[in-house]
């Protein structure tokens, strides 16, 4: 079944480490994002990539980095875990072009104690 | 700054009744969407208007854009409580690459 895949669903990670959250689609689709979201303050863009080889920040960047190396995957790090990165995390993706649909993956919960 | 300001935050009403749901911003997008989230999923998308002044329906849901393209709104007739879910609008900025700005969202609860 096409779509988007996040993984891991959910996570309690300690302070300090460092953990890479998976995204996974199969539309083909060239732009893919990751947004968390909070209580309170919806869904905020963290990095972006619109094609495979380029990627941008979004609104909140700081203390998360991306790759895409194919057109497939778009892997999130947090390189040294903080409390105030504890939200869910969605991937999603869409056709660049045009005024298409976003498909968004479950999510992954994400807790740092 | 929130680029796009949705209310209201929260909506709870009774089963049969009509609601409202507005997203406004000061800036012009190319597009609006709305989507629905269920807890524990992804946001599914429901709507996309393009044109100032678009008026699209969806069963018993109406979505309009405004004549500037700064402003949606969300009209449910007679809510049921399968509505029940967070509704988010969503929309790419003119001149921007695309990247979807969404709203704070609006959680809605139907009661039977």
């Amino acid at each position: 079944i096409a779509g988007i895949t996040q993984a891991p669903t959910s996570q309690i990670l300690a302070a300090g480490r460092r953990m890479t959250l998976r995204c996974t689609q199969d539309m083909r689709h060239n732009a893919m994002y990751w947004y968390r979201q909070d209580l309170g303050l919806g869904l905020r863009l963290i990095h972006y990539s619109n094609t495979a080889g380029t990627t941008g920040k979004g609104e909140v960047p700081d203390g998360y980095s991306v790759s895409r190396a194919n057109t497939d995957d778009f892997p999130l790090t947090l390189a040294s875990a903080v409390p105030s990165q504890t939200s869910v995390y969605f991937c999603a993706s869409k056709d660049r072009h045009g005024n298409t649909e976003a498909f968004f993956g479950q999510g992954t919960r994400l807790t740092v104690v | 700054t929130q680029l796009l300001e949705q209310s209201p935050q929260f909506l709870s009403i009774q089963e049969g009744e009509n609601l409202t749901v507005y997203c406004n911003s000061s800036s012009v997008f190319s597009s609006l969407q709305w989507y629905r989230q269920e807890p524990g999923e992804g946001p599914v998308l429901l709507v996309t208007v393009v044109t100032g002044g678009e008026v699209k329906k969806l069963k018993r849901l109406t979505f309009q854009f405004g004549d500037a393209r700064k402003d949606s709104s969300l009209h449910i007739t007679a809510a049921q409580p399968g509505d029940t879910g967070l509704y988010l609008c969503a929309g790419a900025l003119v001149g921007s690459q695309g990247n979807l700005i969404f709203g704070k969202g609006t959680k809605l609860s139907v009661k039977p």
